[in-house]
């Protein structure tokens, strides 16, 4: 079955670490989403990708990085410059550039504890 | 500008109970709307969507009709069940301020807990 695929479900980060989330789709999807989830609150746009090799940033970029090499695979790097990086994180991907009348498929999440 | 505005949770009602939430937009011209279910530590999965005005979409016994002239896009289900205990977004898919392609705008989410 087609779907998304985001590793690990939980990840526990030491200050001043780096980590990397991954996510891999293998719908064919061009574009891919990475969102942010706090408690209580809706989704945040961090980085977004409509094609390999290219990617932009969203609403809340900073203290994040992301690539995209490969087609299936946009991973988010969650860097030391992200202060408050405790969340839960999303990754979505969409045939084309934005959601369209299909919307977006979603991963199961991963959910980021600094310790 | 786009946006979606929800019902505030969290929501609590008995089983079998009548559901609404309350959604509405603003958008530039011809949104797609959707409604999105999050069930505890999951992603979120589709539920529902319109695609044009008056467009009603529906699956697993909730509806949602798509209304330009009031705006909105509310959820309903004649009778809960404990299973549909989860956190609803409301989102739309609309052009960018800039017109440079689709975007989604989403809803703070409405939690619902469904006792028996």
């Amino acid at each position: 079955d087609g779907g998304i695929t985001q590793s690990p479900k939980y990840l526990f980060r030491k200050e001043g670490q780096n980590v990397t989330l991954s996510c891999e789709q293998n719908l064919n999807h061009d574009a891919m989403y990475w969102y942010r989830q706090d408690p209580g609150q809706g989704l945040r746009l961090i980085y977004y990708s409509q094609i390999v090799n290219d990617f932009q940033k969203g609403d809340i970029a900073e203290g994040y990085s992301v690539s995209r090499e490969k087609k299936e695979s946009f991973p988010l790097t969650v860097t030391s410059a992200q202060k408050n990086p405790t969340a839960f994180y999303l990754c979505a991907s969409s045939a084309r550039a934005g959601p369209g009348n299909y919307g977006y498929t979603f991963g199961s999440g991963t959910r980021l504890t600094v310790v | 500008g786009n946006s979606v505005t929800q019902m505030e949770g969290p929501v609590t009602l008995s089983e079998e109970a009548f559901l609404t939430i309350n959604c509405t937009y603003t958008a530039t011209g011809y949104p797609s709307l959707f409604w999105y279910v999050q069930y505890p530590g999951e992603g979120l999965q589709l539920l529902l969507k319109a695609t044009k005005a008056d467009d009603k979409g529906s699956n697993k016994g909730f509806e949602a009709t798509y209304r330009k002239e009031t705006t909105s896009f509310h959820l309903e289900k004649g009778s809960v069940q404990v299973s549909d205990s989860a956190v609803y977004f409301c989102a739309l898919s609309a052009r960018t301020r800039t017109n440079t392609g689709n975007q989604f705008y989403f809803g703070t989410g409405t939690s619902l807990t469904v006792i028996p």
